[in-house]
């Protein structure tokens, strides 16, 4: 079974900082894990992907994650945080080639940027 | 990327009554979609996966008569809560695939049953 985990409930930043949200996973196959974000009352955007290649990825917003295989995470970094970027972050995992194509989600990590 | 619209964003409704949430796939076909819900502060708990033409698979402990899903054509899917109480109030979320690895998300449907 696959799983993620999410260990922050909330990461606080000063705007202008540096920010990361951590992530970990655990699949028996090939993980595509992927990162959304939510702002109130609002579905999840998509940010950015890992799939295969380059461990480093970039996504929306200046936003990029890092997969880790030996570490299994997947932790997402943005080098100049902005208040705008306080949301609800979600990150997910689908193992390749699931017939069931489902996607697991961590718990949530809500970010507060603050001036 | 692709677009999902869902709809109504938010309802209220009274006990008893029954409340059809609508998922559509606006620019491409999605035989696959997936409802989830939400509660406050909590992840997503995927409801069922919705099959274009077909029954849908619902997660164990969500009852298939209550939620009901049809997936009648290959960009729209509903979902009716039927018999709607207080304690099915919550955010539900739909999704969808358009052939490429990551899923897009409707703006989800706040209900409300009072």
């Amino acid at each position: 079974a696959q799983s993620v985990a999410q260990p922050e409930d909330q990461v606080n930043v000063a705007e202008g900082n540096p920010l990361t949200v951590k992530c970990t996973y655990s699949v028996s196959g090939n993980p595509y894990l992927f990162w959304y974000v939510q702002y109130p009352n609002r579905g999840l955007q998509f940010l950015l992907k890992y799939i295969t290649g380059d461990n480093l990825v970039k996504g929306s917003y200046g936003f990029e994650a890092e997969f880790n295989k030996s570490q299994t995470s997947f932790h997402l970094k943005k080098p100049s945080a902005l208040v705008s970027d306080s949301a609800l972050y979600f990150c997910a995992v689908r193992v390749y080639n699931n017939a069931g194509n489902m996607l697991t989600f961590g718990g949530g990590t809500r970010l507060m940027v603050k001036p | 990327g692709a677009v999902v619209s869902q709809h109504p964003s938010w309802v209220i409704c009274k006990s008893g009554t029954s409340v059809k949430i609508e998922c559509r796939s606006l620019d491409f076909q999605a035989t696959t979609m997936f409802w989830y819900r939400q509660f406050p502060k909590q992840s997503l708990m995927l409801m069922a996966t919705s099959n274009e033409g077909s029954k849908a698979t619902y997660e164990q402990g969500v009852e298939k008569d209550k939620f009901l899903i049809n997936h009648a054509s290959l960009t729209l899917s509903t979902l009716t809560v039927t018999s709607a109480h207080p304690e099915d109030s919550s955010f539900y979320i739909c999704s969808a695939r358009s052939g490429v690895p990551e899923a897009f998300f409707g703006q989800g449907t706040r209900l409300t049953v009072v």
